[in-house]
């Protein structure tokens, strides 16, 4: 069974800073990982995401995300947030190649401070 | 493409009606997920489709819930004897398959249980 674990339910960082949204995944296969964002009142769009290959994906927006397998970890990266940024993240895995069924972290809320 | 549609967008009833929700996934998609979402939370699993085979319903989902995919085209979400309990978002998603797992998210319908 997969599941995902997002470590700070809320993150908030001035414009400019770096963000680190941190993901940790439990798969008892290679997993598929995804980052997920949610705006206000507004559908889930994807960020990026981790299949085969390349540990380091760069997504939309600037965003990029590291598969560490060692330490099962996922986490979402920004060089220098912007005041755009701000909405709920979610962090997501599936059990890879296997291609079953997306489970979805709790989540977390970036506030982005000017 | 106009992407995954869902209706209604919104649904008021009275505790103890029936409702049901209707998904239109993109058209060469053959996966398709339901889920539910309440306030702070990620989205929850509910169940998914294979073309028109449903594969895995949550063992979470009470009997009232009943979902299909005839044709194995537009879903449908049925909830007999709505609770309160049953108030939230409820999510629709599709995807290709195969290695292209990601799902794509329609703009949900929000359930309300009165």
């Amino acid at each position: 069974a997969q599941s995902v674990t997002q470590l700070g339910s809320h993150v908030s960082v001035s414009e400019g800073a770096l963000v680190l949204l941190r993901c940790n995944y439990s798969s008892s296969v290679p997993p598929y990982l995804f980052w997920y964002v949610q705006y206000p009142n507004q559908g889930l769009q994807l960020l990026l995401k981790y299949t085969t290959g390349a540990t380091l994906v760069k997504g939309i927006n600037g965003f990029e995300a590291e598969f560490k397998k060692s330490e099962t970890s996922f986490h979402l990266t920004k060089p220098s947030a912007h005041m755009s940024d701000a909405a709920e993240y979610f962090c997501a895995v599936s059990a890879g190649s296997s291609a079953s069924k997306i489970i979805f972290g709790s989540g977390t809320r970036l506030s982005i401070r000017p | 493409d106009t992407g995954v549609s869902q209706n209604p967008r919104h649904k008021i009833t009275k505790r103890g009606q029936n409702v049901t929700f209707r998904c239109d996934p993109i058209s060469e998609h053959n996966r398709l997920y339901w889920y539910r979402q309440t306030l702070g939370q990620g989205p929850e699993f509910l169940t998914y489709f294979q073309n028109e085979a449903q594969l895995e319903k949550s063992r979470l989902l009470s009997d009232r819930f009943s979902a299909e995919r005839p044709k194995g085209s537009f879903s449908t979400l049925e909830i007999q004897r709505t609770e309160q309990g049953d108030s939230a978002m409820y999510l629709c998603a599709s995807s290709l398959g195969g290695t292209q797992t990601e799902a794509f998210f329609g703009q949900g319908t929000r359930l309300t249980v009165v």
